[in-house]
C-alpha cells in the first residue's frame, strides 16, 4: 500500500495567490513525522516544513504553512502569495523513527506559477 | 560548511560495466540513504544504513550494492546486472536517533545515463 499519496501530478497557479498541494499518508504507528521538499530543475531537494504527529498545532515557516490533519491522515502544504520561484516539483515525505528510520515520499506535484 | 557531498554531477557508463556513485557527508550522522529517481517521479529507496557496518535493502535494491566502511561514507555500486540504470540518484542522511524528528539532508546528486 502507498504510504504517501500526492494526487495532483500538476497545477498551476497564478503569481501572488495561494496554493494548497495535497498529501495523505497511511500509518499505523502513532508517533511519526511528515515533511515536504521542494526540488527545482537543478535537482537538489529543499527542506521546507516539518509536522510532527504529536504537535497540536499547524507548522507554518514564512509562506509555508501545513494543514495537519490527524484523524483524515493529511498534511497538505499552503503556499501564500506565490513567486514565480516556488515553480518546481514539490514532495511530501513521511518518517516513521521506530520503523528503523525510513522515509517515505510521495510522487510529487509539479507546480507551475503562471506571471 | 557541513553537508553531503556526491561525486560524480554527471556520470557516462557503457552497458555491461558496474559503476560507483560516491557519497561522503560531514554532518556526523549515523544514517545514510541512497534514492532513486526516474524523471517525473517520486524518490525511490535503493538502501539505507543505520550505522557503520550495517545497511538495509530498500524498495529497489537489485542490481545495486552499497558498503558502509567508515560514517562518513556510504557509497553505491550500480552492478552490470541493474536493467535499467539510467536515472537520478540522490544520497541523504540524518541523525539517525530515536525519536528524532530531523529532516533528511541531501546532497546534490548524480545522474547517471547508460550509452
Amino acid at each position: 500500500a502507498q504510504k504517501i499519496t500526492q494526487t495532483q501530478p500538476g497545477m498551476f497557479v497564478q503569481e501572488k495567490e495561494a496554493v494548497t498541494l495535497d498529501c495523505t499518508y497511511d500509518t499505523s504507528d502513532q508517533s511519526y513525522g511528515l515533511f515536504w521538499y521542494k526540488q527545482p530543475s537543478s535537482g537538489e531537494m529543499i527542506f521546507l516544513i516539518y509536522q510532527g504527529s504529536y504537535d497540536e498545532q499547524n507548522a507554518t515557516e514564512g509562506r509555508y504553512s501545513l494543514n495537519f490533519q490527524k484523524a483524515r491522515k493529511s498534511a497538505n502544504l499552503v503556499i501564500s502569495a506565490s513567486q514565480l520561484g516556488d515553480s518546481a516539483m514539490y514532495f511530501c515525505a513521511m518518517r516513521e523513527p521506530y520503523n528503523f528510520n525510513k522515509f517515505y515520499f510521495g510522487s510529487g506535484t509539479k507546480l507551475n506559477v503562471k506571471p | 560548511d557541513g553537508g553531503i557531498t556526491q561525486s560524480p554531477k554527471y556520470l557516462f557508463r557503457k552497458e555491461g560495466q558496474n559503476v560507483t556513485l560516491s557519497c561522503e557527508q560531514n554532518l556526523n550522522h549515523d544514517a545514510m540513504y541512497w534514492y532513486r529517481q526516474d524523471p517525473g517521479q517520486g524518490l525511490r529507496l535503493i538502501y539505507y544504513s543505520q550505522i557503520v557496518n550495517d545497511f538495509q535493502k530498500g524498495d529497489i535494491a537489485e542490481g545495486y550494492s552499497v558498503s558502509r566502511e567508515k560514517k562518513e561514507s556510504f557509497p553505491l555500486t550500480v552492478t552490470s546486472a541493474q536493467k535499467n540504470p539510467t536515472a537520478f540518484y540522490l544520497c541523504a542522511s540524518n541523525p539517525g536517533q530515536v525519536p528524532s524528528y530531523n529532516e533528511q539532508f541531501f546532497g546534490p546528486g548524480t545522474r547517471l545515463t547508460v550509452l
